[in-house]
């Protein structure tokens, strides 16, 4: 079974301060981590993905997220945030080939990002 | 360049009504998946598709049959709508391979009265 938690519902954070939104995941094998927005009325936009390798990612709009494997998490970041930055987010996780689910991509409940002038 | 386009964006239906949401990705995209949002419940997937002429079922299936006769289009059915199907729904595609990430539509807001 592949699971993944959010647990925050909503950060608030003023703008110019550094933003993390947090993610854990539950897998059986090797993840294929994800992080997307959405703006309202909208749909979701990929920002960074992690498959293998560097455990710090880079992503669209300066975001960045790091993989910690013995913490099963894949926090999102952003070192100076933006009121621009303000949006739903979400993390994904999908599995590999060597699962009986391979192919499905499952999402966390979503964290609100406010960021305040 | 559309990407992934959702039809309709928008329906009401009566309790007990039957409706189809179409989903078509230009991208040759192998798969495609449906996700209903509700407020403080995030995505949650009701089906995906791995490849056409394949379906499997997500976290929240029962109420919904998919089909994928052609790759380009997944197709959502409601046979029988309820209340408890009023929700947002997003259609996403994506390469294959577990680490390809999805494109989404823009959703259907459909309310069941």
């Amino acid at each position: 079974a592949q699971s993944v938690a959010q647990p925050e519902d909503q950060v608030n954070v003023a703008e110019g301060n550094p933003l993390t939104v947090k993610c854990t995941y539950s897998v059986s094998g090797n993840p294929y981590l994800f992080w997307y927005v959405q703006y309202p009325n909208r749909g979701l936009q990929f920002l960074l993905k992690y498959i293998t390798g560097d455990n710090l990612v880079k992503g669209s709009y300066g975001f960045e997220a790091e993989f910690n494997k013995s913490q099963t998490s894949f926090h999102l970041k952003k070192p100076s945030a933006l009121v621009s930055d303000s949006a739903l987010y979400f993390c994904a996780v999908r599995l590999g080939r060597t699962t009986d689910s391979w192919g499905k991509l499952q999402f966390g409940a979503g964290t609100q990002v406010v960021v305040t002038p | 360049n559309a990407g992934v386009t959702q039809t309709p964006k928008f329906r009401v239906l009566k309790t007990g009504q039957s409706m189809t949401l179409l989903c078509a990705q230009d991208m040759n995209h192998e798969y495609m998946y449906w996700y209903r949002q509700d407020p403080g419940m995030g995505l949650r997937l009701i089906h995906y598709s791995v490849g056409e002429g394949t379906t499997a079922k997500g976290e929240v299936p029962d109420g919904y049959n998919v089909s994928r006769l052609k790759k380009q289009n997944f197709l959502l059915g409601l046979e029988s709508a309820a209340p408890s199907q009023t929700s947002v729904y997003f259609c996403a595609s994506s390469q294959q391979g577990a680490g390809t990430e999805a494109f989404f539509g823009q959703g259907t807001r459909l309310t069941v009265v």
